[in-house]
């Protein structure tokens, strides 16, 4: 597509419940990352994909958040037994994956847990 | 872990008037790269920075790699009220198994009352 897309772009969920939200990168990108960003706060990164594989998950904040992807495209990041404080934008980049590529940003996911 | 300061958190701006933000790192990045996001939107790539000393512009703004690796700037000239928003810099260290950003906090842009 012409740009990153996300969805979906806001999701309501219950305390305890699963999310999974989607990022379709730029075509043709081999490199796709994800971020969450709390209100007023700038980004934290999450994951990095290199096609399939991810070779930095340093970012994952506990053992309830996990990621995929799946033919080197499109990426899924599952947050299981969602807390309150999981409330925050989820933003998906993805880079042609070459030394110095630029990430180009989706719009967001915004998720708010009640 | 690698932090960015990002100064200042916010400001306002007159119409015309120049701006500048910059970022400062307790560490060295090999890429500075300046964001731009307006509310409801992921951030938007302004200018992107890869070797130290580089000095780099793009309509009116223009931002710098400083030369220790460890900060940069953006300077905006004759604002517009379009250049509202939130700024954000990020620094990078792009080759082997590590590609993510680190982002600073921001720089909110807004009108003078």
């Amino acid at each position: 597509g012409a740009g990153v897309s996300q969805s979906p772009s806001n999701k309501v969920t219950e305390k305890g419940k699963d999310v999974e939200l989607r990022c379709d990168p730029i075509s043709g990108h081999t490199a796709l990352y994800w971020y969450r960003q709390s209100l007023g706060q700038g980004l934290e990164f999450l994951i990095y994909f290199q096609g399939n594989s991810a070779p930095d998950k340093s970012g994952l904040p506990s053992d309830r958040f996990s990621a995929e992807r799946t033919g080197g495209s499109v990426s899924t990041l599952t947050i299981q037994r969602t807390q309150q404080e999981d409330s925050a934008v989820y933003l998906c980049a993805s880079s042609g994956g070459g030394y110095q590529e630029t990430q180009y940003f989706g719009p967001g996911t915004r998720l708010l847990v009640l | 872990g690698q932090q960015l300061n990002q100064s200042p958190q916010s400001m306002f701006i007159q119409e015309g008037e120049d701006v500048s933000m910059n970022c400062t790192s307790s560490s060295i990045f090999n890429t500075w790269l300046w964001y731009k996001q307006d509310p409801g939107e992921g951030p938007v790539l302004l200018i992107a920075l890869y070797k130290a000393g580089e000095l780099t512009s793009n309509g009116r703004l223009t931002a710098q790699f400083g030369i220790t690796r460890k900060d940069s700037f953006l300077n905006i000239s004759a604002s517009i009220p379009s250049d509202v928003g939130i700024y954000f810099c990020a620094g990078g260290n792009y080759g082997g198994s590590q590609g993510n950003l680190i982002f600073g906090k921001g720089t909110k842009l807004s009108v003078k009352p």
